[in-house]
């Protein structure tokens, strides 16, 4: 089956930092999804994006599908933006994850 | 909307006992899924559908089952509990938001099998 990277697995920042999340993917995908688990667990769909690129806000991401891999750029982090972000694709299979720390 | 629930919050099991994860979404979502999270890692897909009656396996089905009689509920059976089950269990449905298809998760339900 599809095999699913992401980089780097932690990532302390400072608050106001930039930082880029990378996820590689092994072989071409039908849907490709980024999302945020909070320190709660509660898991949220930040972008549905299997090609191209979209912003939202201080987050935005960029898929290049002939290249097969996903980047998630978070711009000024806050503290609120800690917690472990997944990349998914065709909803079967999720990365390990990246935990980011935002630190005040 | 009361968007995807999950009941119980939480559960301990004896090995060898059974339950049932209840999910349920008022979405009229026809995808619905259920994934297993272990401590620090991603999530792995159980089993999933695309509507009612409609089931499938996903990466690790063995040790459950599903059922979907209604789009709106998706329960999970697990049978004859074992320790390697003690995990945190989500269930997501599908929907397009914007032309864009977007799961919306549950808040999960944790399990301990002792």
């Amino acid at each position: 089956g599809i095999q699913v990277e992401q980089s780097p697995p932690d990532l302390i920042l400072q608050e106001g930092a930039n930082s880029t999340l990378r996820c590689n993917f092994s072989d071409s995908v039908n849907n490709l999804q980024w999302f945020h688990q909070n320190p709660w667990g509660q898991l949220i769909n930040l972008f549905y994006i299997p090609s191209g690129t979209k912003q939202n806000g201080r987050l935005s991401a960029t898929t290049v599908a002939t290249e097969r891999y996903s980047l998630l750029y978070i711009s000024s982090s806050q503290t609120t933006d800690s917690g472990v972000y997944f990349c998914a694709v065709n909803d079967m299979r999720f990365g390990a994850g990246t935990r980011l720390t935002v630190k005040p | 909307n009361a968007g995807v629930t999950q009941t119980p919050k939480f559960r301990i099991l004896k090995i060898g006992q059974s339950m049932t994860l209840q999910c349920a979404q008022d979405m009229n979502h026809n995808y619905m899924y259920w994934y297993r999270q272990d401590p620090g890692m991603g999530l792995k897909l159980i089993y999933y559908s695309v509507g009612a009656g409609i089931t499938d396996k996903g990466e690790v089905p063995n040790g459950y089952n599903v059922s979907r009689s209604t789009t709106e509920d998706f329960p999970l059976r697990l049978e004859l509990a074992a320790p390697s089950q003690t995990s945190v269990y989500f269930c997501a449905s599908k929907g397009q938001v914007g032309g864009a298809d977007t799961q919306y998760f549950g808040p999960g339900t944790r399990l301990t099998v002792l």
